[in-house]
């Protein structure tokens, strides 16, 4: 079974502050699928990222960055220099090789104060 | 990615009652999905949509409650049947628009106040 932990349930910051948001999460695949999604206040999900079990690459966009670790089954996201605009429930999901199990964490929402 | 149009974006029901959702996607999609997502919580799988068959429920979702229709490659609907007010949440029609294993693109959602 599949499942993907969200340790943190609230976090708040002060604007320009870094922050991470941690994932973990657990598969029996050997080939699976990761993604950051974005729930701003207006209710829509927003894509963020994807990345397959075989690309441990760590990636970077803009203020944004996502650090995938298989050693310690976790896909960490990190804001830089955050912005009020960032203030969102973030919700962390795993997929095998169909989307129709793809599992989404309890999510993180993530206050960031001016 | 594909734009996704849901409809209604909200209603308030009586209990008893039944709801049709409505989703609407611009481009053909094998895989379409439909999510509730409760006050404050996360999103929950309730079925996957299939063009030209029965929908694949999950694990306490099933068919008299919520009746799916998928009759082309861009439509499906959602109905929430004898609604009671433990019903009340977001229903969110998502999409695979890439195919296997591309990230799933959602609807705008509707949200579902049942009285």
């Amino acid at each position: 079974a599949q499942k993907v932990t969200q340790a943190q349930t609230e976090i708040s910051v002060v604007e320009k502050e870094d922050v991470t948001l941690d994932c973990v999460y657990e598969t029996r695949d050997t080939t699976y699928y990761l993604f950051w999604y974005k729930q701003p206040p207006s209710g829509e999900l927003v894509f963020l990222i994807r990345r397959n079990s075989f690309d441990e690459q760590n990636e970077i966009s803009g203020r944004y960055s996502w650090n995938f670790q298989k050693s310690t089954s976790s896909f960490n996201f990190t804001i830089t220099a955050s912005q009020v605009v960032d203030s969102a429930v973030y919700f962390c999901a795993l997929s095998g090789f169909n989307n129709n199990d793809m599992r989404f964490g309890a999510g993180t929402r993530l206050t960031v104060k001016p | 990615s594909a734009v996704i149009s849901q409809k209604p974006s909200r209603d308030i029901c009586q209990r008893g009652t039944s709801l049709t959702i409505q989703c609407q996607v611009d481009s053909q999609v094998t895989m379409m999905f439909w999510y509730r997502q409760q006050p404050g919580q996360s999103l929950t799988l309730i079925a996957t949509a299939n063009q030209g068959s029965e929908a694949t429920y999950e694990s306490g979702f099933v068919i008299d409650k919520f009746p799916i229709s998928r009759p082309n490659l861009t439509f499906s609907t959602l109905t929430v049947s004898n609604m009671s007010p433990e019903d009340s949440s977001i229903y969110l029609c998502s999409v695979a628009a890439g195919g296997v294993n591309s990230p799933l693109h959602f609807g705008n959602g509707t949200r579902l106040t049942v009285t």
